[in-house]
């Protein structure tokens, strides 16, 4: 069963820093392409970034591009998310979805950015 | 950047109601695109991929049509459980974008 678990969420204050991980089981995570997509208090999906498989290829959304680095440890099964430089506007629950057609989705983590 | 536009953005339906959500994209997307499932407080699950696939355990009244740049998701008799958000998803080119939602509500 395939299963991806969101960590490192919490509060951290406007400019602050926090890295977010995603631990994979019950695929073959280094054949999978990733993504991270994150969710406003009320508001839509909306998409992070993405990392290929091999980590050849990276992504961003433009709100985010310049502060945000997506990593990934694939002898971890692992995927991540630094977030620097945050804003009240990144306040959102994180989740890492697989693939580009987002098949599996993780539980989610909450960033909280606010003073 | 692909702007994928859905409507309606939200609807109130009867159980047994027959629903049609669409999703326009800005530019020709061939059929990469997913719709999903949201309810209140839980996880985004998909029930459509390359636009007209059932994604496995997902109930037959749930279809999906369309390629290039019109899409519908239909429900084609609403069932108490299906009161939801629902969303499309382009991924045929980077930015991938979601559309922005339409909302299900009991009539």
């Amino acid at each position: 069963e395939v299963q991806l678990v969101e960590s490192g969420g919490g509060l951290v204050k406007p400019g602050g820093s926090l890295r977010l991980s995603c631990a994979a089981s019950g695929f073959t995570f280094s054949s999978y392409s990733m993504n991270w997509v994150r969710q406003a208090p009320g508001k839509g999906l909306e998409w992070v970034s993405s990392i290929s498989s091999s980590r050849s290829y990276i992504y961003y959304a433009d709100s985010v591009k310049g502060r945000f680095t997506v990593s990934r440890d694939n002898a971890r099964s692992s995927l991540y998310l630094q977030m620097n430089s945050l804003r009240a506007e990144d306040t959102a629950v994180y989740y890492c979805a697989r693939e580009n057609y987002h098949d599996s989705w993780g539980q989610g983590t909450l960033v909280t950015v606010s003073s | 950047d692909i702007q994928m536009t859905q409507s309606p953005s939200a609807m109130s339906a009867s159980v047994g109601d027959r629903v049609t959500i669409t999703c326009r994209a800005s530019q020709g997307i061939s059929n990469y695109l997913a719709w999903f499932q949201q309810k209140p407080g839980k996880v985004p699950k998909r029930l459509i991929y390359a636009a007209s696939s059932l994604q496995s355990g997902v109930p037959s009244r749930f279809s999906g049509s369309g390629s290039g740049t019109e899409f519908t998701l239909t429900i084609s008799s609403l069932q108490p459980e299906d009161f939801a958000t629902y969303y499309c998803l382009q991924h045929d080119s980077y930015p991938l974008t979601f559309g922005g939602g339409t909302k299900v509500e009991i009539k």
